[in-house]
């Protein structure tokens, strides 16, 4: 089956620099690759995806890229505030899977004013 | 709309009981899920539903039972409680059943002693 490791669990920044989480996949035949950020005591939310017929997604201060060829993705956010301090968890699906999703480990950001 | 509703918040049991957790939207949507969440883990699949009357086994159903009899309600049943159980458990749902955006309830932190 499909697994998806993401890096790094931890990652501290100071408020206004720019954060990135990276997730690698290892089922060749996934195409959909959604971020989900997790607020304390809260179910996760999506904040963005991305399919495997585009590079690079971008929205306002969020963007994610997807190498299909070294089956690796990643989560870019620039100009990081409080708010985005949360735990980011990327996941994987397969084009005949429906809705199933593996997800990674996750990733605690932290942004200090 | 209410979204997706959990109850209880938090539960605890002794090794051997039998619970439900109940989950509920009121989105009119098709596809429903439940999830566990287990530190460094991700969340995992455990069942799913992409209607009312269908079910089937996600990454981690042993131990677990589900049913769903109206679009609206998607219990998850233990039968007998193991420490192993212990984790926070997340129902999501979407509209769509091919690889849409899945709305997550507030979750259900289970101690089984």
């Amino acid at each position: 089956g499909e697994n998806v490791e993401q890096h790094p669990s931890t990652l501290s920044v100071q408020e206004g620099d720019s954060a990135v989480i990276k997730c690698t996949y290892s089922d060749s035949a996934s195409n959909y690759f959604p971020w989900y950020k997790q607020e304390l005591g809260k179910g996760p939310q999506l904040i963005i995806d991305i399919r495997s017929n585009v590079g690079e997604k971008k929205d306002q201060r969020i963007a994610v890229t997807l190498n299909k060829t070294a089956k690796h993705f990643s989560l870019h956010i620039t100009e990081t505030q409080p708010e985005d301090s949360a735990v980011y968890f990327c996941a994987a699906s397969r084009g005949n899977a429906g809705n199933m999703l593996t997800f990674g480990g996750g990733t605690r950001l932290m942004v200090k004013p | 709309n209410a979204g997706v509703t959990q109850t209880p918040k938090f539960q605890v049991l002794k090794t051997g009981q039998s619970m439900t957790l109940q989950c509920a939207q009121d989105m009119n949507h098709e596809y429903m899920s439940w999830y566990r969440q287990d530190p460094g883990m991700g969340l995992r699949l455990i069942h799913y539903s992409v209607g009312a009357g269908i079910t089937d086994q996600g990454e981690v159903p042993n131990g677990y039972n589900v049913s769903r009899s109206t679009t609206e309600d998607f219990p998850l049943r233990l039968l007998s409680a193991a420490p192993s159980q212990t984790s926070v458990y997340f129902c999501a749902s979407s509209y769509g059943l091919h690889q849409e955006t899945q709305y997550f309830g507030p979750g259900t932190r289970l101690l089984v002693l």
